[in-house]
């Protein structure tokens, strides 16, 4: 069974860099038939896409977001990162690692970041 | 591409067929899925590729539609089925969700 575990600090003052990482279990972060890949959920504008990638593939990343966001892959530690730079409240939400294959899809618990000084 | 479900809001009582829909700004073949979330939960995968029920879902949740227009039918609710529901496409980039429709009990 799969299981993802999102964790970072739950508050981030504005302009600074937001960090999350997402611990993974029941797979390796480098089978290439996985897709991993962040989403947020804000409390009124609802789910976005953040990005996505794959060991050994390109990374895509929303075009709202590209050039704050960044998403690597760890093989050392099996966990996926998201580093989202000067953010705002714009940025408050609840924060989701999933994984997608063709055997199915699983997505983390979700951490709440606030945007707030 | 744009998603928009409706209604916003369904009330019905247990038993009952609960039919929501989805449409899209544009055509998304068939890359449709939708999602179900309850409070304090991450949403679950309910339906892949418009129909396909993914794995561990019960045979009362069936998705039809093409092109731009969709629905998810609960053939008949359970008390477990009153939830936020998601539509969501992946046929472009960047994958879009719907607003969502609450199903909530009369």
């Amino acid at each position: 069974q799969v299981y993802l575990q999102e964790s970072g600090p739950g508050l981030v003052k504005p302009s600074q860099t937001l960090s999350l990482t997402c611990s993974v279990s029941g797979v390796s972060i480098n089978n290439r038939d996985y897709f991993w890949s962040w989403i947020r959920q804000h409390p009124v504008e609802g789910l976005q896409y953040i990005g996505s990638t794959r060991y050994g593939g390109g990374t895509d990343y929303t075009p709202s977001l590209e050039g704050r966001v960044t998403i690597s892959i760890d093989t050392s530690k099996n966990h996926l990162s998201l580093r989202l730079t000067a953010v705002t409240a714009a940025d408050t939400a609840v924060y989701y690692c999933v994984t997608s294959s063709d055997w199915g899809e699983y997505w983390g618990q979700g951490t709440l970041v606030t945007v707030s000084s | 591409i744009v998603l928009t479900q409706s209604p916003a809001t369904l009330s019905l009582s247990p038993g009952e067929r609960a039919t929501l829909s989805c449409r899209a700004s544009q055509s998304v073949t068939d890359s449709l899925f939708w999602y179900q979330q309850k409070p304090g939960q991450a949403p679950r995968l309910l339906i892949s590729y418009t129909s396909s029920r993914a794995t561990g879902i019960p045979a009362r949740f069936s998705g039809f539609g093409s092109e731009t227009d969709f629905t998810l039918t609960i053939s008949s609710l359970e008390p477990e089925d009153f939830a936020l529901y998601y539509c969501r496409q992946r046929n472009e980039w960047p994958s879009t969700f719907g607003q969502g429709t609450r199903l909530e009990i009369k």
